[in-house]
């Protein structure tokens, strides 16, 4: 079955840090990558997704490149900031009536220091 | 403004009492999912439902029961068969017959004591 296998947290950067969260995947098909992003208390917000190989989707300085020779889709900021302080999901899903749910990662809790 | 609406945010009931969380979107999807998040855990499938009036059990499914009567809501019911219920509740919608992203709720934060 599909699988989605994120870098282990938690993680601590400085701030202005350079930020990498790794994410696998394993899946049949094309399927479209998403990064989400969880605050304290918050449901999940979509961050960012790509829908094809070679895709990269960026929103909010954060970027994700859809490689498919390597199925991976990592997630990088070049300069983080302490709002930045969250959880990351990286997660898949496969357009296949009847069995469409969304496959997660475990997610990361990244913490930035001032 | 389009969007999942989930209340209460927060929930304390007694042992042994049935609960039932709302969860109603104005999105026109047609798939809705719950899901299960405990502390500094990722997030678990309870029950997705792709069309109104059928539903599927997700990975943990047990102590739980839905309902999808209209399009729009997609309540869950933590029953006093679920031997340990407190955590925090999640609901999402998507399009179905694409893999575009789901859409998130606020949560429920769901206390037994």
């Amino acid at each position: 079955g599909d699988s989605v296998t994120q870098m282990e947290g938690p993680v601590t950067l400085s701030e202005e840090a350079f930020l990498t969260i790794n994410c696998t995947y394993t899946a049949t098909g094309y399927p479209s990558l998403f990064w989400y992003v969880q605050y304290p208390g918050e449901g999940l917000q979509l961050l960012l997704k790509a829908t094809k190989a070679d895709d990269k989707g960026s929103n909010k300085g954060f970027e994700a490149t859809y490689r498919k020779e390597t199925t991976s889709f990592h997630l990088e900021k070049g300069s983080v900031q302490v709002s930045d302080s969250a959880v990351y999901f990286c997660a898949l899903r496969r357009a296949n009536f009847g069995n469409e749910k969304l496959t997660f990662g475990t997610g990361t809790r990244l913490t930035i220091i001032p | 403004d389009g969007g999942i609406t989930q209340s209460p945010k927060y929930l304390f009931r007694k042992e042994g009492q049935n609960v039932t969380l709302s969860c109603e979107q104005n999105l026109n999807h047609d798939a809705m999912y719950w899901y299960r998040q405990d502390p500094g855990q990722g997030l678990r499938l309870i029950y997705y439902s792709q069309i109104v009036n059928d539903f599927q059990k997700g990975d943990i499914a047990e102590g739980y029961s839905v309902s999808r009567e209209k399009k729009e809501s997609f309540p869950l019911t933590v029953t006093s068969a679920q031997k340990n219920p407190t955590a925090f509740y999640l609901c999402a919608s998507s399009i179905v017959g694409t893999n575009t992203e789901a859409f998130f709720g606020q949560g429920t934060r769901l206390t037994v004591v």
